[in-house]
Order: C-alpha cells, then sequence, then structure tokens
C-alpha cells in the first residue's frame, strides 16, 4: 500500500505570498490532519479534515486553512506568508477509529524570505 | 488539556547499550499513548503505541515501552543500540474519549538520540 503522499517537498516563498501544499493519504483513510513542526516550536496541530468536513482546528490564525477532497485528498492553504511560517508542514491519514495511529508523510519544507 | 514531557532534549548511549527515553504525560484520563521516529528530511513513522491492552508494548526496530499508571509515564527502551537508532524520537498522547478518535496529538518536544561508535 503507498503510504502519505505530500507535493511538494521544497517550497521557497515570498512574504506575502499565498501556498497552497497538497496530501494524498493512505487508501481507504478517511482522516487527514496537519501538523506545523519548526525548532523553536516543536510539533503543532494544525487542523483535521473527516469526510470533507473540518473536525478539529488547531490555535493557528486565520489565515491557514484547508479543505478536503471527496477522494479523501486534502489541501492546505497559508495566505499573506509570514517568515514566521517557515516550517516543515506534515500531513497525516488515519482510519479514524479508536485507537489507529496517525500515518505521516514526509512533509513539506517551506521557506519563506 | 493533555500534555506531554520529555525529559532530555539529547541523549548520547554508546553502541550497544540500553537506551532509555523518557516520557510522562498528563491527562484527565486515561490516554492513548504512541512513540514516534523522524529520520532527517523525512515525516514521522511509528515505532509503537499503547491503547489499553498489555502495558508493556513492543514495537518495530527492537524497541518497546511500559505504560505505567502510577507514574503516568510511557518510557521507551531498547537493550542494544544500533548506529542506525540515531534519530529524533516524539512521544505523543492523544484524548481516549474524543469522538472522533485520535487524529489529534499532542507531541513532546522530542528527544535526539546519538549514538557513539
Amino acid at each position: 500500500k503507498a503510504g502519505v503522499t505530500q507535493t511538494p517537498r521544497y517550497l521557497i516563498k515570498t512574504r506575502g505570498q499565498q501556498v497552497t501544499l497538497s496530501c494524498s493519504p493512505i487508501s481507504g483513510h478517511r482522516s487527514v490532519s496537519w501538523y506545523q513542526q519548526t525548532p523553536g516550536q516543536g510539533l503543532q496541530f494544525l487542523f483535521e479534515y473527516f469526510s470533507e468536513t473540518q473536525r478539529n482546528k488547531g490555535n493557528f490564525p486565520g489565515r491557514f486553512s484547508g479543505r478536503q477532497f471527496s477522494n479523501s485528498r486534502s489541501e492546505m492553504n497559508v495566505s499573506t506568508l509570514e517568515l514566521g511560517d517557515s516550517a516543515l508542514y506534515l500531513c497525516a491519514s488515519s482510519l479514524a477509529q479508536g485507537g489507529s495511529p496517525l500515518h505521516f508523510g514526509n512533509g513539506t519544507r517551506l521557506t519563506v524570505t | 488539556a493533555q500534555s506531554v514531557t520529555q525529559l532530555g532534549s539529547h541523549v548520547s548511549v554508546s553502541e550497544g547499550a540500553l537506551v532509555l527515553l523518557r516520557c510522562n504525560y498528563s491527562s484527565s484520563v486515561p490516554p492513548y499513548l504512541f512513540w514516534y521516529v523522524q529520520y532527517p528530511n523525512q515525516g514521522l513513522q511509528l515505532l509503537l503505541k499503547y491503547t489499553s491492552a498489555a502495558t508493556l508494548v513492543k514495537g518495530i526496530n527492537g524497541f518497546e515501552a511500559e505504560f505505567k499508571k502510577s507514574e503516568t509515564s510511557f518510557h521507551l527502551t531498547k537493550p542494544s543500540a544500533h548506529m542506525s537508532d540515531a534519530a529524533e524520537y516524539f512521544c505523543a498522547v492523544s484524548d481516549r474519549l474524543s469522538n472522533f478518535g485520535n487524529e489529534k496529538l499532542t507531541f513532546g518536544t522530542g528527544t535526539r538520540l546519538t549514538i557513539i561508535p
């Protein structure tokens, strides 16, 4: 079974621009979550989608948004980029059953200059 | 609110020695607990999970962890370290009572494991 696929692997953007990251979950997984990883703040939960609905949201500004499509693929968007948005963005999918673990992709490394 | 504390941001052990990475959690109810490993420029890989079956959980690559409710701990161990174990390790907790499973994880700050040849 193919794992979680995130594209692109690397992105360089300028302050003020916007960016869209993509995530394809493991086949059969209906839940997709997004995490931001930085050296200073560690791993922080952004949001989680299940059947095209956002079920959980972390403590991030409204510039961070996401969506999920009917095939469970997900995208996240960051508008008006700031230098502090530079991070590794990780997508994870799961079966969304009690005790089922998250399976992570290799992430998208975003650099904002 | 749940939280996870990983004692020791950096741990160094000699090849062949015991690996012990510490994790303490805070949760008002028995949680789901996980250990993940991250290699450079990669995502997180699940090592093992505790979901209320056996308190001693065996994972991949020879790792295991023991859930101790009285100590609110879930320490990760491996009897004999290998050079390939060098990586960053994260402990994570999830709310067992969530209606939506355990998709929202709270992670510790991580422990970077260095193996000395």
